[in-house]
C-alpha cells in the first residue's frame, strides 16, 4: 500500500476551522483516500473518503490536490469532543487485501477551549 | 446503520488463562471481519483477516495458534487469547465492513490486562 505523511499533532481553537494535511505522493490511479479518527480509548471512526473529487459530509470536508498527491481533511468548526487522532490511509478502489485499513501513526488534533 | 459491537469492553484475566472477545455486526452482515491491537501510545496494528467460514489469514509474526479467531457466522468472529501472558497486554480491536469497498465499522475495542 502506498504510504501517507501526516504531522504528528496539531492545536486548534474551538469554534475555530481546522485543516489536517496529509501528503501521499506515490498514491495510484485506484487508490481511495480515506479519513478516520481515534477518540481516546475508543474504536477507530469513519470520517470520510474520497477519490478525486473534494468531498463533504455532515463531519468534514475533504480537498483533494488536482495531482492527488495530497489532500485536506477539513474540520469547519472544531469542537472539544473533536480532540483526537485523525490518521490518512490509501486504500485500494477494489478494497485490495480484501478491504484492511493499514494505519500510520496520524496526527494528534488538540483543540483549546 | 452499520454497527459493530465488541464484547467485553474490558478485561483483567491472570497469566496462563485464555480469553474469548467477541465482535458483531449488528445490522448488517460482514463476510470478512479484521482484528487490529493497539499498545499504548501506538498505532493500531492488523493481526488477521477473518473470513466467515473458512480459516483466519494472520499477518507476519501473529501466532496463529495463541490468538484463534473463529468466524462461525455472518455476525459473529471471535478472537481467543490462549495462554495469556502480561506482554498481550493491549487493546485489540475489530472491525467489519458491508462491501469490499465500503469503509470500515470498528468496534470500540477491547482493553486486555494479563496480571
Amino acid at each position: 500500500d502506498a504510504k501517507t505523511t501526516q504531522p504528528n499533532s496539531m492545536e486548534s481553537n474551538e469554534e475555530e476551522p481546522v485543516h489536517l494535511p496529509c501528503n501521499h505522493s506515490t498514491i495510484s490511479g485506484t487508490d481511495y483516500i480515506h479519513w478516520y479518527r481515534q477518540l481516546p480509548s475508543q474504536g477507530p471512526e469513519y470520517v470520510i473518503h474520497g477519490l478525486t473529487s473534494n468531498v463533504n459530509n455532515r463531519m468534514a470536508s475533504l480537498a483533494i490536490a488536482e495531482d492527488r498527491k495530497s489532500s485536506t481533511l477539513i474540520l469547519h468548526r472544531a469542537t472539544l469532543r473533536d480532540a483526537a487522532v485523525y490518521y490518512c490511509i490509501l486504500r485500494d478502489v477494489y478494497g485490495g487485501s480484501q478491504g484492511n485499513l493499514i494505519f500510520g501513526k496520524g496526527t494528534k488534533l488538540s483543540v483549546k477551549p | 446503520g452499520a454497527v459493530v459491537s465488541q464484547h467485553p469492553s474490558w478485561v483483567i484475566c491472570k497469566s496462563g488463562t485464555s480469553v474469548k472477545i467477541e465482535c458483531r455486526s449488528l445490522d448488517f452482515q460482514a463476510t470478512t471481519m479484521f482484528w487490529y491491537r493497539q499498545f499504548p501510545k501506538q498505532s493500531l496494528m492488523l493481526m488477521a483477516t477473518s473470513n466467515e467460514g473458512s480459516k483466519a489469514t494472520y499477518e507476519q509474526g501473529v501466532e496463529k495458534d495463541k490468538f484463534l479467531i473463529n468466524h462461525a457466522s455472518l455476525t459473529l468472529s471471535t478472537l481467543t487469547v490462549t495462554s495469556a501472558h502480561p506482554e498481550d497486554s493491549s487493546f485489540y480491536i475489530c472491525s467489519a465492513r458491508v462491501r469490499a469497498n465500503s469503509p470500515l465499522h470498528f468496534g470500540n475495542g477491547t482493553r486486555l490486562t494479563v496480571t
